[in-house]
């Protein structure tokens, strides 16, 4: 399809495992964006990337989160040995030209629940 | 530091009214960037209105419009005659291209909007 694609979209696991999220971009968008919802509350800033190169990982919650573009396209976020505080809807968002000035377009996200 | 304060967390109304969704920001930038988004019950965020720091211009689409106030740091948006289908969460996200924090969107909590028929 033509809008950012993101799986899992649903994703259990046992506290203690590690989960790998993927998000497809838009083709041709440079930049590519994470963001962490939890309930109830707005989306707040993970990292970001510049095609290949993150420029921007000030959002990450800790060590254990962990975000490659390896080939500027798709993005992979993991997180090592999860904690229940890391249940959340995962989104990704990419835009066409670098930095924050223009319109993110958003996937449907994958949602996170740690047992 | 940048801040998105949406006061009003759940509104309801009948349809076919009207209704303004409050938004107020912080910054220290002279450059940046103010979005609307919805996001309905499935989940996705859909892009509604970017405005730059420098257009203070009102601006109409449909039955949605927007009024961007330096003065007050405001940028709210009001669905004229509302529908059902306008129910979703909405947020308010401001951006600093220029500046030397994050590079994303900062987010306000969102306001819940119940349009009942």
């Amino acid at each position: 399809g033509a809008g950012v694609s993101q799986s899992p979209r649903y994703k259990v696991a046992k506290r203690g495992q590690d989960v790998a999220l993927r998000c497809d971009p838009i083709s041709g968008h440079v930049s590519l964006f994470w963001y962490q919802q939890a309930l109830g509350q707005g989306p707040e800033f993970l990292t970001y990337f510049q095609n290949e190169a993150q420029l921007d990982k000030s959002g990450l919650p800790s060590d254990r989160f962990f975000a490659e573009r390896p080939e500027g396209s798709v993005s992979t976020l993991k997180i090592q040995r999860t904690q229940q505080e890391d249940s959340a809807v995962y989104l990704c968002a990419s835009s066409s030209l670098s930095r924050g000035s223009q319109p993110q377009h958003f996937g449907d996200g994958t949602r996170l629940s740690i047992l | 530091a940048q801040k998105v304060t949406q006061a009003q967390t759940e509104i309801s109304v009948v349809e076919k009214e009207d209704v303004t969704l409050d938004c107020v920001y912080e910054t220290r930038d002279t450059t940046y960037y103010l979005f609307w988004y919805k996001q309905p019950p499935s989940g996705e965020l859909v892009f509604l209105i970017r405005r730059n720091s420098f257009d203070e211009q009102n601006e109409i689409s449909g039955r949605y419009s927007w009024n961007f106030q330096k003065s007050t740091s405001s940028f709210n948006f009001t669905i004229t005659a509302s529908q059902v289908v306008d129910s979703a969460v909405y947020f308010c996200a401001l951006s600093e291209p220029s500046g030397g924090g994050a590079d994303g969107l900062t987010f306000g909590k969102g306001t819940h909007l119940i349009i009942q028929p």
